[in-house]
């Protein structure tokens, strides 16, 4: 089975700019996070979505924001873009939405903001 | 809220030799365990999680963790090391009673010497 994939690997903006960021979840998972590791930090939870609705979302500002499919597959979508923003972006999937389920990470994809 | 606590940012240890990689916690309600292996330029893998029952939990690769409620710790250990568990690891814990809100630690950087 494939696991959680996710598009682009790469992506190189410039400020102001704004980027979609595209993840499809491994077949059956219901259950999308997004997260933003800065070089050098752990991941930081930004967005849950569950069945297309969000379920939760961490400190970030509103130029962050994410969207659900009916397939199941999610877009993050940042604005207005900082150099702060250079970051991988991780997707990660699970089954359901409760805290103590699996989620099944993506490879990320890498953004650099110049 | 809850956080956590990486005691340790880089441990080298040589190969076959045990290593204990420390990882406290905080939270004010129920939390689950997690932890997470990355190897360079890829996504999180799940190596082990606490979330109830047995305070020994066995992972894969070799690695356990020993959930400790009074000491809000949950240390991974592996009795011999080899080159190929070079890698980054952190620990993350979630709040029971919510959504997936998974908070990381900062990360361990695990080098085997040969």
């Amino acid at each position: 089975d494939a696991g959680v994939t996710q598009s682009p690997t790469h992506l190189i903006k410039t400020r102001g700019q704004h980027v979609t960021l595209r993840c499809s979840p491994i077949s059956g998972h219901k259950s999308v996070s997004w997260y933003q590791q800065v070089l050098g930090q752990g991941p930081q939870f930004i967005f849950q979505y569950y069945e297309k609705e969000e379920r939760g979302r961490g400190n970030f500002p509103d130029r962050f924001s994410a969207r659900q499919f009916p397939n199941y597959s999610s877009e993050l979508n940042v604005n207005a873009l900082l150099l702060g923003d250079s970051a991988l972006y991780l997707c990660a999937s699970s089954l359901g939405p409760t805290e103590g389920e699996t989620q099944y990470f993506g490879p990320g994809t890498r953004l650099l903001v110049l | 809220a809850q956080s956590v606590t990486q005691l340790d940012s880089q441990v080298p240890v040589f190969e076959e030799a045990p290593v204990e990689l420390r990882c406290n916690y905080s939270s004010s309600v129920s939390v689950y365990l997690f932890w997470y292996v990355q190897y360079p330029n890829q996504g999180l893998q799940l190596l082990l999680k606490y979330l109830s029952g047995s305070t020994l939990v066995k992972g894969i690769n070799g690695f356990e963790a020993e959930f400790n409620k009074s000491q809000t710790s949950f240390h991974l250990r592996k009795p011999s090391v080899h080159i190929s568990d070079t890698a980054e690891y952190f620990c993350a814990v979630t709040a029971s009673g919510g959504y997936q809100k998974v908070t990381f630690g900062i990360g361990t950087k695990l080098q085997v010497i040969p």
